[in-house]
């Protein structure tokens, strides 16, 4: 089976500017997260999409949004780039239940210049 | 959430068991165990989960005392291949928060 997927792999931009970034679960896993590593960091919650509803928001500006497709694909946006936001994006899939496993996808390399 | 404590690092050898304990002293009745293994610039990758006492899989165990206050991560035989950043984590995937990841403790397997 595939696992999660996301794209692009790498990826810069300058500040200002705006970036969508892609993902898609596991077949038939229906929730997707996103997270934010910086280097040396562990993965930082953003968002939880399940059923196409959002079932969580960590931390982040208002400058970061989400969605989810009725295929259970999911986009993150990020808005006025900010140097800071140079990070590893990463998506992570789940079916919901007790003990919830979420499953990584390789993430997206992005670089604010 | 449950806050987690871990070692920063770790030295080991190829061939030797390593242990990696984490403490979760706050852990809430319905809390789950997981750990995630990371190599530079990878995604996380599930290792194991646990609820209490003993699990076990192909790559790894888990200890869990019956206090649930700590737990153990233990890799039998690790090879150059293990060396990665092992990352415990305690709650609910499904929570409103997400998973809360650590520093996690960075593994070096020499040989």
């Amino acid at each position: 089976d595939a696992g999660v997927t996301q794209s692009p792999t790498h990826l810069i931009k300058t500040r200002g500017q705006h970036v969508t970034l892609r993902c898609s679960p596991i077949s038939g896993h229906k929730s997707v997260s996103w997270y934010q590593q910086v280097l040396g960091q562990g993965p930082q919650f953003i968002f939880q999409y399940y059923e196409k509803e959002e079932r969580g928001r960590g931390n982040f500006p208002d400058r970061f949004s989400a969605r989810q497709f009725p295929n259970y694909s999911s986009e993150l946006n990020v808005n006025a780039l900010l140097l800071g936001d140079s990070a590893l994006y990463l998506c992570a899939s789940s079916l919901p239940g007790a003990g919830e496993t979420q499953y990584f996808g390789p993430g997206t390399r992005l670089l604010v210049l | 959430l449950a806050k987690t404590t871990q070692p920063i690092s770790m030295d080991s050898y190829e061939g030797q068991e390593v242990n990696i304990t984490c403490s979760h002293n706050n852990i809430a009745t319905n809390d789950y165990i997981t750990w995630y293994q990371q190599f530079p610039s990878q995604g996380p990758r599930f290792i194991i989960q646990g609820y209490k006492t003993k699990v076990t899989n192909e790559v790894a165990s888990l200890f869990i005392p019956a206090d649930r206050k700590s737990s153990t991560l233990s890799l039998p035989r690790v090879s150059l291949s293990d060396t990665a950043v092992y990352y415990c984590l305690v709650g609910d995937a499904g929570g409103a928060d997400g998973l809360t990841f650590g520093k996690g403790t960075h593994l070096i397997i020499q040989p």
